[in-house]
């Protein structure tokens, strides 16, 4: 079974600063997809930024990135320019292509402080 | 946001009601799911359903039910109501293609008295 592990149960940045989220997974399938998913409080959870497990290259979406060690099974997420609305928890999770179900971490609580 | 959508959102209700949550998507979605999810802590799924008459449970064991007879909804129903099941529910859509992502509602939090 694979297994999604969030070591950070709240993190904080000052707005304009860089923020790095930790996510660590387990899964012996070779073929499987990551997400960074956001909820902010009391809206719906969006999707942040989707990494491929065959895609070498780290997928980056405008301020936020993603750092995938394929080998140490870590794709940590970095925000830049970290901003008031990006306040929200961030959940990673792991697909496995033919599964069709998320498995998701225990979720990172980010606060900016203005 | 996503064209999925859920109601009620909030609500309480005593012990030994039968309760029904909504969730319906306009994307024409095959996927749909249910996840419960308490208080900032990681969501579960707890049923999910590939098309019209399929339903399995999920990884999460749970003493609701699901039915799909549309595509575009999917009810999820306690049929006697406790203070366990107090949480969170979020149901969720998606194409179901390699890597697609999945579409969330708002959410319902229901409170069991």
């Amino acid at each position: 079974a694979q297994t999604v592990t969030q070591s950070q149960p709240e993190m904080s940045v000052q707005e304009a600063e860089t923020v790095t989220l930790s996510c660590t997974y387990d899964t012996s399938e070779s073929d499987y997809y990551l997400f960074w998913y956001k909820q902010p409080p009391s809206r719906q959870m969006i999707l942040v930024i989707r990494q491929e497990a065959y895609k070498q290259q780290n997928a980056t979406e405008n301020r936020f990135s993603v750092n995938f060690q394929k080998a140490a099974k870590s794709f940590s997420l970095k925000i830049s320019d970290s901003q008031l609305g990006d306040a929200a928890m961030y959940f990673c999770a792991c697909l496995i292509q033919g599964a069709q179900k998320l498995v998701f971490g225990q979720g990172t609580r980010l606060t900016i402080n203005p | 946001e996503a064209d999925i959508y859920q109601t009620p959102r909030y609500l309480v209700i005593g012990t030994g009601k039968k309760i029904t949550l909504e969730c319906s998507q306009t994307m024409g979605h095959d996927k749909m799911y249910w996840y419960q999810q308490d208080p900032g802590m990681e969501l579960h799924l707890i049923h999910y359903s590939y098309g019209v008459n399929s339903t399995e449970k999920g990884d999460l064991s749970s003493e609701s039910t699901v039915s799909r007879i549309r595509t575009e909804h999917f009810p999820l129903t306690l049929e006697s109501a406790r203070p366990s099941h107090t949480s969170q529910y979020l149901c969720a859509s998606g194409l179901g293609g390699a890597g697609t992502e999945q579409y969330f509602g708002p959410g319902t939090r229901l409170t069991v008295t």
